[in-house]
């Protein structure tokens, strides 16, 4: 069992770049969830998916973040036009379908925008 | 809407005393989940501890309680024998639903507990 993977770890980039980030769940797992924690804060909730399907998004997710999981496994999240706003880190995690609680966190990536 | 607060920003506790970290919830739902994570520097969430809406017994893991009082809606975590290792943020959350609802966690802003010799 290797745990939730991120890649990369941490991200530096310039204002106005896109940037893509990834995450490996649990195998087996088919919840993935994706949350930003700023400076300070708890986690906040961005998105989650069952399988392949989306299913709730947070008002959070403007239209320049976008995220897919397009075989049920990984999933990428994508942020275009990065503001600085923008920095914080980004944290995936899973669970199975049934009879569990624990959501399974990853390591995260962090993302600093000049 | 759901909300998780924590009031205590810092705590400190001596080596192998009991420490308690507060945490008060908000919901209009009958069926809920309350979980408390621990976050070391290194940033991974790690997971302690979970009590349903409707387990009647406190949960308990190893050195880790959770006094539950659903009329006071609040979900203290109690650390025994506290160690060294246990200094991090500990953050309260919340899941509206039964076990196996998929549903995201509404987090707390933490507390930073620092444990001392």
């Amino acid at each position: 069992d290797t745990g939730v993977s991120q890649n990369p770890r941490h991200k530096i980039t310039k204002r106005g770049q896109n940037v893509t980030f990834r995450c490996d769940p649990i195998s087996e797992h088919n919840r993935l969830y994706w949350y930003r924690q700023t400076l300070g804060q708890g986690p906040e909730f961005l998105t989650y998916f069952q399988n392949e399907a989306q299913l709730e998004k947070s008002r959070l997710l403007s239209d320049r973040f976008s995220a897919e999981r397009p075989k049920g496994s990984f999933s990428t999240l994508e942020i275009q036009r990065t503001e600085q706003g923008d920095s914080a880190m980004y944290l995936c995690a899973s669970s199975p379908a049934v009879q569990y609680n624990e959501q399974f966190f990853g390591p995260g990536t962090r993302l600093t925008v000049l | 809407a759901q909300k998780i607060t924590q009031t205590q920003p810092g705590m400190f506790v001596q080596e192998k005393e009991a420490v308690t970290l507060d945490c008060t919830y908000d919901t209009s739902d009958q069926s809920y989940g309350l979980f408390w994570y621990k976050q070391p520097s290194s940033g991974e969430m790690i997971f302690l501890i979970y009590q349903g809406s409707y387990d009647e017994q406190n949960a308990t893991e190893g050195r880790y309680s959770l006094n539950f009082q659903k009329a006071r809606k609040s979900a203290n975590l109690v650390i025994s024998a506290s160690q060294l290792g246990d200094s991090a943020m500990y953050f309260c959350a919340m899941r509206e639903g039964l076990t196996g609802t998929a549903s995201k966690l509404t987090f707390g802003t933490g507390t930073r507990l620092q444990v001392t010799l």
